[in-house]
C-alpha cells in the first residue's frame, strides 16, 4: 500500500512570496490532516479535512494560509504571504476511519529567509 | 477539547537500560491514544495505539504503553534501548468521532548513549 505522498521535499523562499504544499493521501482515507511542526515542537493541526469538507480550521491563520482538497482526494496548502515565523515542516496525514490512526507523509520542510 | 503534556523534554538513557516516556492528557470524553516516533527528516510513525479493551498494549520494536483513565495517563515504556532507538517521541489524543481533532504533545527527545 502505497503511504502518504507530500511534494516538495524541501523549499527556500523568501519573505513575502508565496508557496504551495501538495500532497496525496492514501487512496480511500477520508479524513485528511495539515500539521505545522515548527523545530523542537509538537506537531500542531493547521486544518482537517473530511472527505472534501471543512472540520476544523480554527488553528489556520487564514490570512496568509489556505488549503483546499480537491474531490476529497489530493490537497493542497498555500502561503501567501510568507512569513520568517512560517519556517517549519508541513506534515499530512491521512485517517481511513474513526478507528484507526492517522498515517503522515515525509513532510515538506519550508524555510523563509 | 483534549490535550497533551509530555512531562520530559529530553531523556538520556544508556543503551541496554529500561526506559519510561511519560504522558498526560486531558479530556471531558473517551479517547483514543497513540505513540508516534519521528526520527530526523522524516515523518511521523505509529509506535503503539489505545482505541479500546486491553490497557496494556504493545507495539512495535519492542515498546509497550499502558492506558491509566484514573491517571489519565499513557506512559511508554521499553525494558532495553538500543541505540537506534534514538529520536523524538510524541504523545496524541483523539476524541470520538470522524471529526474529533488530533492532539499532540511537545515531544521527548530520548537519546540512547553507549
Amino acid at each position: 500500500e502505497a503511504g502518504v505522498a507530500q511534494s516538495p521535499r524541501y523549499k527556500i523562499i523568501e519573505k513575502r512570496q508565496s508557496v504551495a504544499f501538495w500532497c496525496n493521501p492514501i487512496s480511500g482515507h477520508a479524513t485528511l490532516y495539515w500539521y505545522q511542526q515548527i523545530l523542537g515542537q509538537g506537531p500542531k493541526l493547521l486544518i482537517q479535512f473530511q472527505n472534501n469538507g471543512v472540520v476544523d480550521d480554527s488553528q489556520l491563520p487564514k490570512d496568509r494560509f489556505s488549503a483546499e482538497r480537491l474531490k476529497g482526494v489530493d490537497s493542497t496548502l498555500k502561503i501567501q504571504p510568507a512569513k520568517l515565523e512560517d519556517s517549519a515542516v508541513y506534515l499530512c496525514a491521512s485517517r481511513p476511519s474513526e478507528n484507526t490512526e492517522a498515517f503522515f507523509g515525509q513532510g515538506t520542510r519550508l524555510t523563509v529567509v | 477539547a483534549q490535550s497533551v503534556t509530555q512531562l520530559d523534554s529530553q531523556v538520556p538513557v544508556f543503551e541496554e537500560a529500561p526506559v519510561e516516556l511519560r504522558c498526560n492528557y486531558s479530556s471531558s470524553v473517551s479517547v483514543y491514544l497513540f505513540w508516534y516516533v519521528q526520527y530526523p527528516n522524516q515523518g511521523l510513525q505509529l509506535l503503539l495505539k489505545y482505541l479500546s479493551g486491553s490497557t496494556l498494549v504493545k507495539g512495535i520494536n519492542g515498546f509497550e504503553a499502558e492506558f491509566n483513565k484514573s491517571q489519565t495517563s499513557f506512559h511508554l515504556r521499553k525494558p532495553s534501548v538500543h541505540i537506534s532507538d534514538t529520536a523524538e517521541y510524541f504523545c496524541a489524543v483523539r476524541g470520538p468521532g470522524s471529526g474529533s481533532r488530533l492532539t499532540f504533545g511537545e515531544g521527548t527527545q530520548l537519546t540512547v548513549n553507549p
